[in-house]
């Protein structure tokens, strides 16, 4: 098993523009969750899924943020019409249900929007 | 709400010498406490938890207990090496918060050799 892969690692985007980033999360974990991290912050949670459901929306995820995981397994971040503010370090983390330990993170998304 | 505060840093300290992070909380219930390392350019990773009062997580020397009485979870280290030079990062796991984490906004450690 690899870990929780995400891709691009880094993404430069113009305001306005739509963006998607993806995560693939460890095959036997059904739960997976957003994160951003700003630069100098700590992480503050965006979205949690448990399988293809999605159980739990921060007040953080405006109306351009959609996130997906259609077949349980791996998901998307879509952020439309991208602002300058959206600039941050997107996380993606799995586990599996009940499991007593933390999350296991992936090595996140850079986007920068110019 | 739930939420975790963290002493600022960026705290420097020179190799082989005493380490403390100070953490403290506020949550509902009887919240999971954790630790995380991040190293440059990289994720966050597990350094240690604790899931009840009087816990003690350790790892890789590092250790932190489960304060209750004080809702502290600090962490120590005996005697730190450059390769512990990282951004560490407080949390807490609240059952009533859907089960995501809580974060600190995580202090900076530099180790001098």
């Amino acid at each position: 098993d690899t870990g929780v892969s995400q891709d691009p690692r880094h993404k430069i985007t113009k305001r306005g523009q739509n963006v998607t980033f993806r995560c693939d999360p460890i095959s036997e974990h059904n739960r997976l969750y957003w994160y951003r991290q700003t630069l100098g912050q700590g992480p503050e949670f965006l979205t949690y899924f448990q399988n293809e459901a999605q159980l739990e929306k921060s007040r953080l995820l405006s109306d351009r943020f959609s996130a997906e995981r259609p077949k349980g397994s791996f998901s998307t971040l879509e952020i439309q019409r991208t602002e300058q503010g959206d600039s941050a370090m997107y996380l993606c983390a799995s586990s599996a249900t009940g499991q007593a330990n933390g999350y296991t993170f992936g090595s996140g998304t850079r986007l920068t929007v110019v | 709400g739930d939420s975790v505060t963290q002493m600022e840093g960026p705290v420097t300290l020179s190799e082989e010498a005493f380490l403390t992070i100070n953490c403290t909380y506020t949550a509902t219930g009887y919240p999971s406490l954790f630790w995380y390392v991040q190293y440059p350019g990289e994720g966050l990773q597990l350094l240690l938890k604790a899931t009840k009062a009087d816990d003690k997580g350790s790892n890789k020397g590092f250790e932190a207990t489960y304060r209750k009485e004080t809702t502290s979870f600090h962490l120590e280290k005996g005697s730190v090496q450059v390769s512990d030079s990282a951004v560490y990062f407080c949390a807490l796991r609240s059952g009533n918060a859907g089960n995501m984490l809580t974060f600190g906004g995580g202090t900076r450690l530099m180790v001098k050799p």
